[in-house]
């Protein structure tokens, strides 16, 4: 069965310092691998979004991630936090098919320091 | 602007009393779902529905009810919430089915069941 795994539950990062998210899948074919933000009090926003081609993926907001298959990794990065950038992300593979669901990791909840 | 709106955005109710939580959407998007959000599990499909009057259940229906009347709405039904309801509630809709869609999430109803 398809999964995703957010192996870091909460991570605090200085502002300005780099960031980098963990998310790892496990699914049969290709995969559909997506990043949400969820900030506080909102719903969830898309940051971006893997289908095929360049394994690098540029998103909103100054993010990207780069799909790994030989890891099974979508990890989410970016050069320089913003304290803005606190919120939880969610990590999230399609499943496709009639449910056409998104199954999601438990999410990272990122905190800034100033 | 398009979006997808839900009411009401926070509820506190009693068991066994029935709720209804609305979703709408602007955007003449087919397909629609509904998640709960809880902690530790991410987000799980309730129910989905892929056009008027075509709904199916998700990983998690049970005592739940939904309906598609209209292509804009998709209202969640909860006829006797229990405890175990308590959750985050997000619906989401998108253009059509396929892994290649982009899904929309609401802001989210926070139900806390007595």
């Amino acid at each position: 069965a398809q999964s995703v795994t957010q192996p870091d539950i909460h991570i605090t990062v200085s502002e300005g310092a780099s960031l980098e998210l963990r998310c790892n899948y496990s699914y049969g074919a290709t995969p559909y691998l997506f990043w949400y933000v969820q900030s506080p009090g909102q719903g969830l926003q898309l940051l971006l979004k893997y289908f095929s081609g360049d394994t690098l993926v540029q998103g909103i907001k100054g993010f990207e991630a780069e799909f790994k298959r030989s890891q099974s990794s979508f990890n989410l990065r970016k050069p320089s936090v913003h304290w803005s950038d606190a919120a939880e992300y969610f990590c999230a593979v399609a499943h496709g098919g009639a449910t056409n669901k998104l199954i999601f990791g438990t999410g990272t909840l990122l905190a800034v320091q100033p | 602007e398009a979006q997808v709106t839900q009411n009401p955005r926070y509820l506190i109710t009693v068991t066994g009393k029935k709720l209804t939580v609305t979703c709408s959407q602007n955007m003449n998007h087919e397909y629609m779902s509904w998640y709960r959000q809880d902690p530790g599990l991410g987000l799980r499909q309730i129910y989905y529905s892929m056009n008027v009057e075509v709904t199916d259940k998700g990983d998690v229906p049970e005592g739940y009810k939904v309906s598609r009347k209209e292509k804009r709405n998709f209202p969640l039904i909860l006829e006797s919430p229990s405890p175990n309801q308590t959750s985050l509630y997000f619906c989401a809709s998108s253009l059509s089915l396929g892994v290649r869609e982009t899904q929309y999430f609401g802001p989210g109803t926070r139900l806390l069941v007595l």
